[in-house]
């Protein structure tokens, strides 16, 4: 069973915008992270937001987490080209849980 | 930053075939696992391993057995290849600082078919 989704399969937008991507979970959790998978490569970490803190940044990404409601979101300002990929969370319990993924495609 | 590479990078073989794919990390990471991604349900545990000759069952086994022969090589071994087992695998490993719940450093993934 999942212990962390994303909300939306797959979310489009253009070069410049905004974007936030959803995560919901249901299971306690110490922490959650956010990961990034281009096209032909493996997963790679954004931001890590531990379950006492409410918010995290680098540089374009903001991470929330709602510890009351089970839930994140990843916004990303500001869009470019290369930030098309597949956006995951994982839960980070007593280990890593990976949801199923949103793809965003962000065109010029 | 952690290094991670497989081998090979694609790999067809036929059913009831034998494969190993092939792990290394170069930062000194205690912790090393095998995950499968498949559409519509991400990333999936295989096995994992807290060292060298250590071997922890993940959540989807079955078919599967893995080898960690030193601290920065982890196998993985389907003896007898099935269609169902045709994905994208992914080998990472993490800081034993943190435990097993750490950041992640995943390599370029094996594409897998199964005929």
């Amino acid at each position: 069973s999942q212990l962390a989704e994303e909300n939306s399969w797959a979310l489009s937008v253009h070069e410049g915008e905004s974007v936030t991507v959803n995560c919901s979970y249901k299971t306690s959790i110490t922490a959650l992270q956010w990961y990034r998978q281009k096209s032909g490569k493996g997963p790679a970490q954004l931001i890590l937001i531990r379950s006492n803190e409410r918010e995290k940044r680098n540089g374009r990404l903001r991470a929330t987490l709602d510890t009351s409601s089970q839930s994140s979101s990843l916004s990303i300002t500001a869009t470019r080209c290369e930030d098309t990929a597949v956006y995951f969370c994982a839960g980070m319990g007593y280990k890593l849980t990976f949801g199923t993924g949103t793809s965003l495609l962000v065109d010029p | 930053e952690a290094a991670v590479t497989q081998s090979p990078r694609n790999k067809v073989t036929v059913t009831g075939g034998n494969v190993t794919l092939s792990c290394r990390q170069t930062n000194s990471h205690n912790y090393m696992y095998w995950y499968r991604q498949d559409t519509g349900h991400g990333l999936r545990l295989i096995h994992y391993s807290y060292g060298a000759g250590n071997l922890q069952i993940g959540d989807v086994p079955d078919g599967y057995k893995a080898t960690r022969t030193t601290q920065e090589d982890f196998f993985l071994l389907l003896e007898l290849a099935s269609p169902s087992q045709t994905s994208l695998y992914f080998c990472a490993s993490s800081d034993p600082r943190w435990g097993g719940r750490a950041e992640q450093f995943f390599g370029p993934g094996t594409r897998l078919t199964v005929l």
